[in-house]
């Protein structure tokens, strides 16, 4: 079946530095992608969403790129903060049919380095 | 407001019986799933439903596993005979709908699920 992957596990950056986590994703009929932040023991956490008629969003400290040509989706942090440390999964959707929920990739681990 | 709410937190079972999870959306939302995330993997879809329509069960592994949601709200996943191999997070989310800026989904914490 199709689905949405990353491209690494884990993902080291030092304290203040800008870190981009970056998404593959194989349904080109996808047309809404979002964001999650997790933290352990927690629930996914909605950080940003985006949909296909976009190519850049903007939220506080965190932008989302979509480019649709390639299936890639980015999801820039700005600033990185330790609060910033967790798992960061990328999902998405066809809103035009199929199953509703949301397909996720495996996640990538942030580690923010003091 | 107050989010999206699971009980219990966590919830330790022999193998064989069945456990009833339950979640309570976030008030007004009318979209309410259920995803499965075994430990160190992403969210897998197991359940969706939408105000009064047919649920779209497309997602759940087997016939062990079934849902409902009562009124339109609250709603409630059981696993009957479990199996080690059902051991994980159950996750709840809701949105206000499934139309264009409706659909971002908010999750509930979780209920972590230890079949020995």
């Amino acid at each position: 079946g199709e689905s949405v992957g990353l491209h690494l596990p884990t993902l080291s950056v030092q304290e203040g530095d800008n870190s981009i986590i970056n998404c593959a994703y194989s349904n080109s009929a996808s047309d809404y992608f979002i964001w999650y932040k997790q933290e352990s023991g927690k629930g996914p956490q909605f950080i940003i969403d985006i949909r296909s008629n976009m190519d850049k969003r903007q939220g506080q400290r965190v932008t989302v790129l979509l480019n649709k040509t390639v299936k890639h989706l980015s999801l820039q942090i700005a600033a990185t903060q330790p609060g910033d440390s967790a798992v960061y999964f990328c999902a998405e959707k066809y809103s035009g049919g199929g199953a509703d929920g949301l397909t996720f990739g495996k996640g990538t681990h942030l580690i923010i380095q003091p | 407001g107050a989010g999206v709410s699971q009980s219990p937190s966590n919830k330790v079972t022999e193998k064989g019986k069945d456990v009833e999870l339950r979640c309570d959306p976030i008030s007004g939302h009318t979209a309410l799933y259920w995803y499965r995330q075994s430990l160190g993997q992403g969210l897998e879809f197991l359940i969706y439903f939408q105000g009064n329509s047919a649920p779209d069960k497309s997602g759940l592994p087997s016939d062990r596993f079934s849902a409902e949601r009562t009124g339109g709200s609250v709603s409630t996943l059981t696993i009957q005979r479990t199996q080690q191999e059902d051991s994980a997070v159950y996750l709840c989310a809701s949105s206000l709908g499934r139309g264009v800026g409706q659909e971002t989904q908010y999750f509930g914490p979780g209920t972590r699920l230890l079949v020995l």
